[in-house]
């Protein structure tokens, strides 16, 4: 199956910082990347979708002035928490797609704000 | 809309009991359906999945049917392991986008 990562896996950064992370799709050209966000026991939920050289389209209710999304390849999409503060800890994971085909999910990347 | 409501948690087995999470579904046209497991400190992988009516997912002893009368795909498994013990998540594809719409996840653990 399709391989999909992210880097850091885990990140740990000072209130007010920014911090990026990155999520590749190794063996294939994802056309579309999406962004969730997963709080403790609980489901994932979508921040944002983005298509390749396009704006990301965010969901309600998600920042983007602080979580900017830049998809500026076939295999590589960013998400940068910016001023990042503790309520921003949680666990971020990033699918991409190829067309209208199976989402294929990262690992994960869990981010604490001291 | 679309959303999908699964069986609420924790779910705990004696190894080798049998196992079944109940996952329903509301959804616009014909969606494809999927099971999730999430490991302990790791990102989903993805279980089994059925993309039509009557299809049948299976993989590693995990069975789900997409039934279309009853909007459901619960999860079953024969004989559980403690390597199973993870989060369960269901989830359905809408065949109109490519978005995901996830249940919130059933937590088992299986014990010796």
């Amino acid at each position: 199956g399709a391989v999909v990562s992210q880097h850091p896996s885990r990140v740990i950064c000072k209130s007010g910082t920014s911090v990026k992370i990155e999520c590749r799709s190794l063996d294939f050209q994802a056309t579309t990347m999406f962004w969730y966000r997963q709080f403790p026991k609980q489901s994932l939920m979508l921040m944002a979708t983005s298509n390749e050289g396009s704006k990301a389209t965010y969901e309600q209710g998600v920042e983007k002035d602080k979580f900017l999304i830049n998809h500026a390849s076939l295999t590589l999409s960013t998400l940068t928490v910016t001023s990042a503060h503790p309520e921003d800890s949680s666990f971020y994971i990033c699918s991409a797609s190829k067309l209208q085909e199976t989402q294929y999910f990262g690992p994960g990347t869990r981010l604490l704000v001291l | 809309g679309n959303s999908v409501t699964q069986m609420e948690g924790p779910v705990t087995l004696s190894e080798e009991a049998f196992l079944t999470i109940n996952c329903t579904y509301t959804a616009t046209g014909y969606p494809s359906l999927f099971w999730y497991v999430q490991y302990p400190g790791e990102g989903l992988q993805l279980l089994l999945k059925a993309t039509k009516a009557d299809d049948k997912g299976s993989n590693k002893g995990f069975e789900a049917t997409y039934r279309k009368e009853t909007t459901s795909f619960h999860l079953e498994k024969g004989s559980v392991q403690v390597s199973d013990s993870a989060v369960y998540f269901c989830a359905l594809q809408s065949n109109t986008g490519n978005q995901f719409y996830f249940g919130t996840g059933t937590s088992l653990t299986v014990i010796p």
